[in-house]
């Protein structure tokens, strides 16, 4: 079975400020992880994906996010929010079956 | 470019009705799936299908069922709406049935049921 935490539903930032969503999975296969966005009234959207190639991984629009098996984490970072980065996002875990479970989702706001 | 298109952006029903949503994509994906997005228990996969007739029973099939007669198109079905039904529906596929696909995601339909 899999599954998904995120840690905090709301998070906020001041812009330029450090971007950091948590999410910790649960996998009895070797997982792939993924971290989509939502912008208000869009459907989801992938931001990157981890798939066992490298622990660190570069995503679109400056994040990344680094798989930590010890701690079974996926956290996702950006180094300066911007004003545009505010969305909801959501981290992801699958099997082989290509079926993706879903963590509960953090909203991000950003202050000028 | 890559497309989901969703029938309809926002629904409303009455509680009893039978209420079709209708979902197509147009890049041939073997894979298409339902899931509804409530706040604070975000995405929850309802049904999927891994080929044309073919489905299989999400998280949450309950009060749900699907149609895909042809590969491009996939809709979900609710045959008595009720209000604990009332919810965004997004719909998605992806190209194969490998783990580390990525989904393609449609706007989503806001369904409220009265």
């Amino acid at each position: 079975a899999q599954s998904v935490t995120q840690l905090g539903s709301h998070v906020s930032v001041s812009e330029g400020a450090l971007v950091l969503l948590r999410c910790n999975y649960s996998s009895s296969v070797p997982p792939y992880l993924f971290w989509y966005v939502q912008y208000p009234n869009q459907g989801l959207q992938l931001l990157l994906k981890y798939t066992s190639a490298a622990t660190l991984v570069k995503g679109i629009n400056g994040f990344e996010a680094e798989f930590k098996k010890s701690e079974t984490s996926f956290h996702l970072t950006k180094p300066s929010a911007h004003m545009s980065d505010a969305a909801e996002y959501f981290c992801a875990v699958s099997g082989n079956t290509g079926k993706l479970i879903f963590g509960q989702g953090t909203t991000l706001q950003v202050k000028p | 470019d890559v497309k989901v298109t969703q029938s309809s952006r926002y629904l409303v029903k009455r509680t009893g009705e039978k209420v079709f949503l209708e979902c197509v994509q147009d890049m041939d994906h073997e894979n298409m799936f339902w899931y509804r997005q409530d706040p604070g228990l975000g995405l929850r996969l309802i049904y999927f299908s891994y080929d044309v007739k073919m489905k299989e029973k999400g998280d949450i099939p309950e009060g749900y069922s699907v149609s895909r007669e042809k590969k491009e198109r996939f809709s979900l079905i609710l045959e008595s709406a009720s209000t604990n039904q009332t919810s965004m529906y997004l719909c998605a596929s992806s190209l194969y049935t490998q783990g580390n696909e990525k989904l393609f995601f449609g706007s989503g339909t806001q369904l409220s049921v009265l």
